[in-house]
């Protein structure tokens, strides 16, 4: 399943500086979203978004800022890191409401906060 | 408030025993309901939804509407069953996915 792949793998960082994680998929899927995944949280959903320039906020959002100008690329930023954002991401994609609905995801990065 | 919890963090089973999963959930609507699952090194994947009424790698659920729950069952657990199992409710409307805290089974050979 290499239709959809995050960028990077590993990453460390220091407070305060700019992160961006990539997402691309190659299913034209008009969904896709962004999960922070914690040791007693499970997966939580950051941003999501249902097609090309439509974004919305998950229940864990502040601190992150999204975009999607192309269909197939879901960004997701931490403006200035913290290290309570330290995780693993994961970008997800889906197809759509409907009998097929899934989601599909991709193999995580782990981001680490110093 | 859409909910889904799952009670066991960890969960242990020998080998050929039977393996039952927990999941409730709280939705006002009418969800759908699925189970995810993580192998080591492996991406999270779809194991089961329960619209399909199917039964893969010979595990099943079933939605219990009157209690709100969609436990994960197997008769026989296997070692390769061993993984990190997330329980999620979707709203029907494409934007809502929404996760248990997942539980990790080990099957003890």
């Amino acid at each position: 399943d290499a239709g959809i792949t995050q960028s990077p793998r590993y990453k460390i960082t220091e407070t305060g500086r700019q992160v961006t994680l990539m997402c691309h998929q190659t299913w034209s899927h008009s969904y896709m979203f962004w999960y922070r995944q914690d040791l007693g949280h499970g997966l939580r959903l950051i941003y999501y978004s249902a097609a090309a320039d439509i974004t919305d906020k998950g229940e864990v959002p502040d601190g992150y800022v999204v975009s999607r100008s192309k269909t197939e690329n879901f960004p997701l930023t931490l403006e200035s890191a913290t290290r309570s954002q330290t995780s693993v991401y994961f970008c997800a994609s889906s197809a759509g409401p409907g009998a097929n609905e899934k989601l599909f995801f991709g193999s995580g990065t782990q981001l680490s906060v110093l | 408030a859409q909910r889904v919890t799952q009670p066991e963090k960890l969960l242990s089973v020998f080998k050929g025993a039977p393996v039952e999963l927990k999941c409730n959930y709280s939705y006002s609507g009418s969800p759908e309901l699925f189970w995810y699952v993580q192998y080591s090194r492996q991406r999270l994947q779809l194991l089961l939804r329960h619209i399909s009424r199917e039964s893969i790698k010979g595990f099943t659920a079933d939605l219990n509407k009157g209690e709100t729950s969609f436990h994960l069952k197997k008769p026989f657990a296997q070692e390769e069953d061993s993984a990190m199992y997330y329980c999620a409710l979707s709203g029907g409307t494409g934007n809502q996915f929404y996760f248990g805290t997942g539980t990790s089974l080990t099957v003890i050979p």
